[in-house]
C-alpha cells in the first residue's frame, strides 16, 4: 500500500462548480498534514495546513479523519485559475513529508 | 523576506560529469529538505538537513548522491558521474521547525536537470 494515496484525475470541472479530492494515508503515528499545490513545472505551494476539527479558507475546505486515514479538499465555487495538481502531503518519520502523486484539477469556461 | 533560493535553475550535464545543486533557505529557517521529482511522477523525499548535521538520508540513492549544509552558506546537493536516470527535477524546501516555529515546508523554485 502506498503510503499516501490520491485518485490522480484529471477532474475536469466547469466555472463556479464545486468539486472534491480525496486521500489516503497509511501511517497512523502521522501527525501533520497538508495541501499542497503544484503548476505545471513549477514547485508546489502550500494551499493549507490540515486540522483535526476541520478548517476552511475561503473557498477551500479541508477535512481529516484519523479513524479512517483520510483527508479531504473541498473547493468551491471553481476559478480557472484553480488548474492545478493539488497534492495531499502526510509528514513521515524525522519531519520528512510524503507527498502523494496528486489530483489533477482542469476547470474549464 | 525572500523566499528558498536554488540555483541553477536549470543544468544540463553529459553522462559521467559532476551535478551541484545549491539552496539557499529563507532567512530564519535553519531546516532544509530535499526532494527529486521524475516526469509524470509525485515528489519524492531525499535528505533532511540541519546546518552541519544530516538528520534523514533514508531517501538518497546509496551511490553517487551526497548532501551537505555548511555552518556557513547554501546547501548542496552533489550528484557525481552522472546518469540518464538522474533527469528531473530537484527541489529544496526550508522549515523553521524546532525553534517553536510553524512546520510547515516553504519550497524553492528547483533547478532541472537534463543528463544528455
Amino acid at each position: 500500500r502506498k503510503e499516501v494515496e490520491q485518485d490522480p484525475g484529471p477532474f475536469n470541472v466547469p466555472e463556479g462548480a464545486t468539486v472534491a479530492f480525496n486521500c489516503t494515508y497509511s501511517n497512523s503515528a502521522s501527525q501533520s498534514f497538508f495541501w499542497y499545490r503544484q503548476d505545471c513545472r513549477k514547485e508546489p505551494k502550500l494551499l493549507m495546513s490540515v486540522y483535526s476539527s476541520g478548517n476552511e479558507d475561503g473557498r477551500f475546505t479541508a477535512q481529516l479523519n484519523r479513524a479512517s486515514q483520510y483527508i479531504s479538499l473541498l473547493i468551491r465555487d471553481s476559478k480557472l485559475s484553480d488548474s492545478a495538481t493539488y497534492l495531499c502531503v502526510v509528514d513521515g518519520n524525522t519531519d520528512k513529508l510524503i507527498f502523494g502523486t496528486g489530483t489533477r484539477l482542469q476547470v474549464f469556461p | 523576506n525572500a523566499g528558498v533560493m536554488q540555483n541553477p535553475r536549470h543544468l544540463v550535464r553529459r553522462r559521467g560529469q559532476e551535478a551541484r545543486l545549491r539552496c539557499s533557505p529563507m532567512k530564519g529557517h535553519s531546516h532544509v529538505y530535499w526532494y527529486r521529482q521524475l516526469p509524470e511522477e509525485g515528489l519524492k523525499f531525499m535528505v533532511y538537513l540541519q546546518k552541519e548535521n544530516i538528520i534523514d538520508e533514508s531517501g538518497m540513492p546509496k551511490e553517487r548522491f551526497s548532501a551537505e549544509f555548511p555552518k556557513e552558506g547554501p546547501s548542496i546537493l552533489r550528484i557525481q558521474q552522472v546518469v540518464r536516470g538522474d533527469s528531473a527535477a530537484y527541489f529544496c524546501a526550508s522549515s523553521p521547525r524546532g525553534q517553536g516555529g510553524s512546520y510547515e515546508q516553504y519550497f524553492g523554485p528547483g533547478t532541472r536537470l537534463t543528463v544528455t
